[in-house]
């Protein structure tokens, strides 16, 4: 099995805060990491597709890049808010597996 | 609204009940999924249909029973639990699955889960 790993697990910090989170994964037959966002009580939502090395993508104040040739994926969220509290995930592409996902708190 | 509708969102059963649960994506999808998320542990790949046709069955025990009379809905079939089954349930469809082994670009669209307790 063909491991995707996230870290940290869990992460709290203050409203305003720019925060990151790693996802790494097997470099090898790398095609696409996906992100995703889960609040509680809803579904997961997509938030990006990864599939270039050195891509880098951005909604909002939440942004990504990508190294395929080191297998590893950050997230960046600049200036947190309470509505960022959610737990982030990342997807590869083998066999559709997740990470445990970094939980994310923000506190006013 | 993600377009993927699962219900019922709660259910309790006992170990020798049979029940269902049901996933409908209103988004023109040729590819479901069933995933199994327990306490602490990734999310879980169960099934995989594409175009009504099983095409990965992540070694689930028998005491689960997938079933896709068409492309807009998707059925899971309990029956025998244990009470380790316990677990959210999670429903997702995309627009097609891809290549094999799950290499695909495409969004999977999720839904907002089953809530299982097996007694």
């Amino acid at each position: 099995i063909l491991n995707v790993e996230q870290s940290p697990q869990s992460l709290h910090v203050q409203e305003g805060d720019s925060t990151n989170f790693t996802c790494s994964f097997p470099s090898s037959n790398f095609y696409a990491l996906h992100w995703y966002r889960w609040e509680t009580a809803k579904s997961p939502e997509a938030l990006f597709v990864m599939t270039l090395n050195g891509d880098e993508k951005k909604k909002g104040r939440i942004s990504a890049t990508l190294n395929t040739k080191e297998g590893y994926s950050y997230l960046y969220i600049k200036g947190s808010q309470p509505e960022d509290s959610a737990t982030y995930l990342c997807r590869g592409t083998y066999k559709y597996i997740f990470g445990t996902g970094t939980r994310l708190k923000v506190l006013a | 609204e993600t377009g993927v509708t699962q219900t019922p969102r709660h259910l309790v059963m006992g170990m020798t009940n049979k029940k269902s649960l049901k996933c409908e994506q209103h988004l023109g999808h040729n590819a479901m999924y069933w995933y199994k998320q327990s306490a602490k542990k990734p999310l879980e790949l169960m099934f995989v249909y594409s175009l009504e046709e099983r095409v990965e069955n992540n070694s689930v025990p028998s005491r689960f029973s997938p079933e896709c009379p068409n492309s807009s809905h998707l059925f899971l079939h309990l029956h025998t639990l244990q009470p380790e089954d316990s677990a959210l349930y999670l429903c997702a469809s995309s627009q097609d699955r891809g290549l094999a082994g799950g290499l695909s670009t495409d969004t999977q669209y999720f839904g907002p889960g089953t809530r299982l307790t097996v007694l």
